[in-house]
This record gives C-alpha cells, structure tokens and sequence, in this order.
C-alpha cells in the first residue's frame, strides 16, 4: 500500500534558523512528489515538486527539497526561516491513476 | 490563467439538513476534480475524484455524495447532514501528466459546521 509518513507533527524554531521538515513514502515505482504550505483557514499552496531529473529542487519562498530514494524521502529545507513561514506542511505523492497520497502534515512554529 | 472557486466559504447547517458546496475551474478543458475533508488538526481525506463528466469515484463510504454536471464544476451534496461531516471542505484541479499526475491545484476551502 502507498503511504506517506511525516513523523513530526509539530516544530518550532527560531526566526533566522534553519529548518528541516522530514517525509517518507512508500511506492513501489519512482513516484511525483510535492510539497504544500497551508495558512490557517485557506486552501494548500503548492511549495515544489519532483517528477524527474535534478533530485534537488528549488521551490518558492526558498524553499528546497531532495529527493532520496535510497531512503525513500523527500525533506523539505530552508536556510533561514522568517515568521512569515509559520503554517502547516504537507508532503504528497501522486502516482498514475490520479491518485494522490498526502502526509497527516507537520505544524511550524516560529518564535522571534 | 487557471482558476478555481469554492462558494460558500462558510457555512453552519443544523443535523438533518442537506448540503450542496460548490466548485468550479476556469482557463482549463478536461481537468480532474477532487474533494478533500480536513477534520480539525488532522490531515487530508480524499472524498471523490473525477475525471470526466459523471465519471464519479468514491474513496470513503459515507452519506455524502458528488456530481459533475459540467466538464468543470463540481458539486458536494449531502441529503441528511451527521454531525461527524463537520470539516474544511476542499476542491482541487489537476491534470495528466505523462504516466502520472500533475500537481494539485486547490481552493480556498469551505468551512462547514454542523450544529
């Protein structure tokens, strides 16, 4: 069965920091993966995504991700977060038969 | 450019009462449409998808159900609301890509409450 797993539901860190926010699948073929931001009470905005190629890609907001597959993950990264970052991640998969596979998302906090 | 639109935003309905919730996309042909539920503090459910006019398929059983009368609009209906369907209603567009699927492409979202 496909799956996405984002083990932590909840991060904080300081403004300025770095930050990692951690994903894992499990398919069998070379899946598309994304990642999305969602602020409280609106839609999911789409961050980056993979389908092939380069297995670091750059999204917005600064943000990038890379894509392992001999770990089966796909962590989404950025240098220096801004407060403004504060929402809720989601990680996804979307395979053939249009079906998409989304992570139960991972909360950010961002402390001055 | 592409566009999507959700109506209403909000809404609070008593138990017992029907439902309709509404979307449509623009500046696309052919798209696939989906609905998600978002319960407080959890994920994202996938209700239905579709990929072509009256071409419906569920992923969860329950009491509500889908309609695309037309090749993009997409319409959540419910004859007899539960207190459970309370949640953050969202529509979504993509379309194919290669052997795969193309990004989602999402609504604002409608909040509903059932009291």
């Amino acid at each position: 069965a496909q799956s996405v797993t984002q083990p932590d539901i909840h991060i904080t860190v300081s403004e300025g920091a770095s930050l990692e926010l951690r994903c894992n699948y499990s398919y069998g073929a070379t899946p598309y993966l994304f990642w999305y931001v969602q602020s409280p009470g609106q839609g999911l905005q789409l961050l980056l995504k993979y389908f092939s190629g380069d297995t670091l890609v750059q999204g917005i907001k600064g943000f990038e991700a890379e894509f392992k597959r001999s770990q089966s993950s796909f962590n989404l990264r950025k240098p220096s977060v801004h407060w403004s970052d504060a929402a809720e991640y989601f990680c996804a998969v979307g395979r053939a038969g249009n079906q998409f596979y989304f992570g139960t998302g991972t909360s950010l906090t961002v402390i001055p | 450019s592409q566009t999507i639109h959700q109506w209403p935003a909000t809404l609070v309905q008593p138990v017992g009462s029907p439902l309709s919730l509404e979307c449509t996309v623009e500046g696309t042909s052919n798209p696939n449409l989906y609905w998600y539920r978002q319960a407080a503090g959890r994920g994202l459910q996938l209700l239905f998808y579709s990929v072509g006019i009256g071409q419906i398929s569920s992923e969860v059983p329950q009491n509500l159900s889908a309609s695309r009368p037309q090749d993009r609009q997409f319409i959540l209906s419910s004859k007899k609301l539960l207190l459970s369907d309370s949640g953050f209603y969202l529509c979504a567009w993509n379309t194919q890509r290669g052997l795969g699927t193309g990004e989602l492409f999402f609504g604002e979202g409608s909040r509903l409450t059932v009291l």
